[in-house]
């Protein structure tokens, strides 16, 4: 239970092109979704949460107009990077909040990962 | 703001033998959550352990159990009967409980290696 999707795993895009990742839980509802950055060999660095319906709420120095996020619905998140650099390139990784379901309570779920790579 | 200490960057275990993760924190609120999660080359974050803090037994799962200190506000994972699949980084992190905020915050990593 509790499992959460990313798509795509794995982008390559040229200099200028906006890409978009969805982030979905398959099996429980999640009001809120978060959205990691990840360096290798590091700690994930927390950019924005993510509610439903709402605008999401950025971190401290992470551009809201670079990093678009949208929530939708209960179950989906999508993060866009938009004209994206070389300087974007990095593994970014979401996550979902279990209130019900399958997951256990204020327990973030993480999906796989996209690793984006901007040429 | 909460923090979250790991002290150890780097460990290394022989199969079948038992480590000890530390973990410290430090947070003035009274109720939170605490997680370990570990994260294998596949890069997927695992959720290992979850921690009430208003419970005092210590949380267990399988061969992963905790040492809740709430007073010394830490949280080591204990992983018995070590095996190649542990081979990941380790995170501990933390959330409150209640609120609006739900964020975890989380340490720095330990990176476990099993030996055969």
């Amino acid at each position: 239970g509790a499992v959460v999707s990313q798509h795509p795993s794995r982008v390559i895009c040229k200099s200028g092109t906006s890409v978009k990742i969805e982030c979905r839980s398959l099996d429980f509802q999640a009001t809120t979704m978060f959205w990691y950055r990840q360096f290798p060999k590091k700690s994930l660095m927390l950019m924005a949460t993510s509610n439903e319906g709402s605008k999401a709420t950025y971190e401290q120095g992470v551009e809201k107009d670079k990093f678009l996020i949208n929530h939708a619905s209960l179950t989906l998140s999508t993060l866009t990077v938009t004209s994206a650099h070389p300087e974007d390139s990095s593994f970014y990784i979401c996550s979902a909040r279990s209130l019900t379901g399958t997951g256990k309570q204020e327990t973030q779920y993480f999906g796989p990962g996209t690793r984006l790579l901007v040429l | 703001a909460q923090t979250v200490t790991q002290s150890q960057p780097e460990m290394s275990v022989q199969e079948a033998e038992t480590v000890t993760l530390s973990c410290t924190y430090d947070t003035s609120e009274n109720n939170y959550y605490l997680f370990w999660y570990k994260q294998p080359p596949s890069r997927q974050m695992i959720l290992v352990i979850r921690q009430e803090a208003y419970k005092q037994q210590n949380a267990t799962e399988n061969r992963f159990s905790v040492n809740f200190q709430k007073a010394a506000k830490s949280f080591s994972l204990k992983i018995s009967d070590s095996q190649l699949g542990d081979t990941a980084m380790y995170f501990c992190a933390f959330t409150r409980s209640g609120g609006s905020n739900y964020k975890l915050t989380f340490g720095k990593g330990t990176l476990l290696t099993v030996n055969p």
